[in-house]
């Protein structure tokens, strides 16, 4: 089944401009991940978040976390054509984290040249 | 190169026939995942290894399904009887680490098409 939902479902905005998804997810979580995925390079991961933290950096990706909420964001800044994908959240589960991770449906962003 | 490798990357066959993957991981990485990914949606878990044991299957894992790692390096995945339902495409992926603890390195995958 799965976990988290991603908001919106598509994204088409101009290179140069800033793109948001979301994701909200049901269950406690040890972890939150960000993968991208297009047909050139299959899913490659973006960034990870503890639970203990509320945001994390990483070149162009900031992301935030908010575990009262159940939710997560992934900003992408000055986008490119390049990042043009599908972004999915991932999470494990708590209670020992053996598990595989749980995706959303994901975000299929498109960048305008 | 010495990421996830899987094989065949295409697969057609016909309802009812068994189908073999074969995903081959990062050298180092202990632990081994099954996801199985249809169209517009995310990846799903199917099942996990840590070296040669086979440590959760999810309930996607039919009977007709099974996954073997012999020896703690490569595995395959076996569709018995194959529906078209299973199309699909079937991604492996490794780490060194647990699910909750680093991220997983995937393969390009295999697509399935069951006619």
């Amino acid at each position: 089944s799965q976990q988290g939902e991603e908001d919106p479902q598509a994204l088409s905005i101009q290179e140069g401009e800033n793109a948001t998804m979301n994701c909200s997810y049901k269950t406690s979580i040890n972890n939150l991940q960000w993968y991208r995925q297009n047909s050139g390079r299959g899913l490659v991961h973006l960034i990870l978040i503890r639970s203990n933290e509320r945001e994390k950096h990483s070149g162009r990706l900031r992301v935030t976390l908010d575990t009262s909420k159940k939710s997560s964001s992934l900003l992408i800044t000055a986008s490119r054509a390049a990042d043009t994908a599908s972004y999915f959240c991932a999470t494990d589960a708590t209670g020992g984290g053996a598990d595989g991770l749980t995706f959303g449906k994901g975000t299929h962003l498109i960048i305008q040249p | 190169d010495t990421g996830v490798s899987q094989d065949p990357r295409h697969k057609i066959t016909k309802r009812g026939q068994n189908v073999t993957f074969r995903c081959d991981p990062i050298s180092e990485h202990n632990r081994l995942y099954w996801y199985r990914q249809t169209l517009g949606q995310g990846p799903e878990f199917l099942t996990y290894f840590q070296n040669e044991a086979q440590l959760e299957k999810s309930r996607l894992l039919s009977d007709r399904f099974s996954a073997e790692r012999p020896k703690g390096s490569f595995s395959t995945l076996e569709i018995q009887r194959t529906e078209q339902g299973d199309s699909a495409m079937y991604l492996c992926a490794s780490s060194p680490r647990l699910a909750g603890e680093g991220e997983q390195y995937f393969g390009p995958g295999t697509r399935l098409t069951v006619t």
